[in-house]
Order: structure tokens, then sequence, then C-alpha cells
């Protein structure tokens, strides 16, 4: 089984220019979140999606950070303009979304590494 | 505001040893806990989830606790190898998997 795949792994950009970041979850999985992770801290959660609908965004700052998940497949998460704070990596992560069980186990893909300058 | 807590930034313990590490949590009523393990440059990788209703779960040399009156999850690896060196996190989810949070990690070293 193919895990999560994402897509670049490492960007580098100068402050005010936009960045987008590309995630494809494991085949048949309802739940896609993204995580902002800044060095020596845990993952923080940007924005959960259940199928193609928004659940929680509410740690997303939607001035500068957006993000869709056409067809309830494949995401993307953008950043326009780009801070300084925000270099960090961008995790994907995808569940089956099937509560009970281990239907909330997430499995995260490797990351973009993104350095703001 | 909801505020999740690892014990230690780092914890350093001999092979062969068990490893116990700490969560607590306040100002949050969690229908799950869930531990990862993270290695450098990787993403997240799920170990063990256990309900709010449950007290312990085990999975080979892994058992993790929830208290849910102290708001602290205790995660043990038992006869630690220098494979288990990494860093743990706990994370707390509310029903319906949604307000995940996360802890910032212990980073574990076991030394031969």
């Amino acid at each position: 089984e193919a895990g999560v795949a994402q897509s670049p792994r490492y960007k580098i950009i100068e402050k005010r220019q936009s960045v987008a970041f590309w995630c494809n979850p494991i085949s048949g999985h309802a739940t896609l979140y993204w995580y902002q992770q800044i060095l020596g801290q845990g993952p923080k959660l940007l924005i959960q999606f259940q199928n193609n609908g928004v659940v929680d965004d509410s740690q997303l700052p939607k001035d500068r950070f957006s993000a869709e998940r056409l067809k309830g497949v494949d995401s993307t998460l953008k950043i326009q303009p780009a801070k300084l704070e925000d270099s960090a990596v961008y995790l994907c992560a995808s569940s089956p979304g099937v509560a009970g069980g281990e239907g909330e186990t997430q499995y995260f893909g490797p990351g973009t590494r993104l350095l703001v300058l | 505001s909801q505020k999740i807590e690892q014990n230690s930034e780092a914890l350093n313990i001999q092979e062969g040893k068990t490893a116990t590490l700490t969560c607590n949590y306040t100002n949050y009523s969690p229908a799950y806990l869930q531990w990862y393990r993270q290695d450098p440059g990787r993403g997240p990788v799920f170990l063990l989830l256990i309900r709010e209703n449950e007290k312990e779960k085990r999975k080979e040399r892994l058992k993790v606790t929830f208290d849910t009156t102290l708001k602290q999850s205790l995660f043990h690896i038992t006869a630690s190898q220098p494979a288990d060196s990494a860093t743990y996190l706990c994370a707390l989810a509310g029903s319906s998997a949604s307000k995940i949070i996360f802890g910032s990690g212990t980073r574990l070293s076991i030394r031969p």
C-alpha cells in the first residue's frame, strides 16, 4: 500500500513570495490533515478535511494561507505572501476517517521543508 | 486555553531499562489519546491509541496508560534498545477526530 505522498520535499523562497505544497493521501482515506511543525515543536494542525469539506481550520492564518481538497482526494496548501516565521516543515496526513477501531490513526507523509529568507 | 505538555525535552536511559514518558493536559476532554514516534527528517509514525474509557493498552514492548482524572498518559517502552531512540509525541483528539493537538515531544536516547 502506497503511503502519503508530498511534494516538493524542500523549498527555499524569499519573504513575500508565494509557495504551494501538494499532498496525495492514501487511497480511500476520507480525512486529510495539514500540519505545520516548527523545529523543536510538535505538529500544529492547520486544517482538517473530511472528504472535500472542511472540519477544522481554526488555526489556519487565513490572511495568507489557503487550502483546498478537490474531489476529496489530493490537496494543496498555499502560502501567499510568505513570512520569515513560516519557515517550518509542512506535514500532510490522512486517516480512514471511520470512528472506532483504528479509524482515527493518522498516516503522515515525509513533509515539505520550507525555508523563507 | 487547551494545553498539552510532555514531561521533558530529552530522556537518556541505559539499554535494557524501561523508558517512561509522560503526557499531561489541561482544559481538554479528549475522546482518545495517541502516541507517535518521529525520526529526524521524517513524518510521525502511529504507535498506539487509547480511548477515554480505557485504562491501559499494550502492543509488544509498548504500554500506554490513560488517567482522565489526573489528565495524564504514561508511555512505557520495556527492554529498551538503541533502535528505540527517537522523538515520541502524544496527541489528543475530541470525538470524530476533531480538535487534534500534539505535544512538543520527548527526545529519547537509549545508550548501549
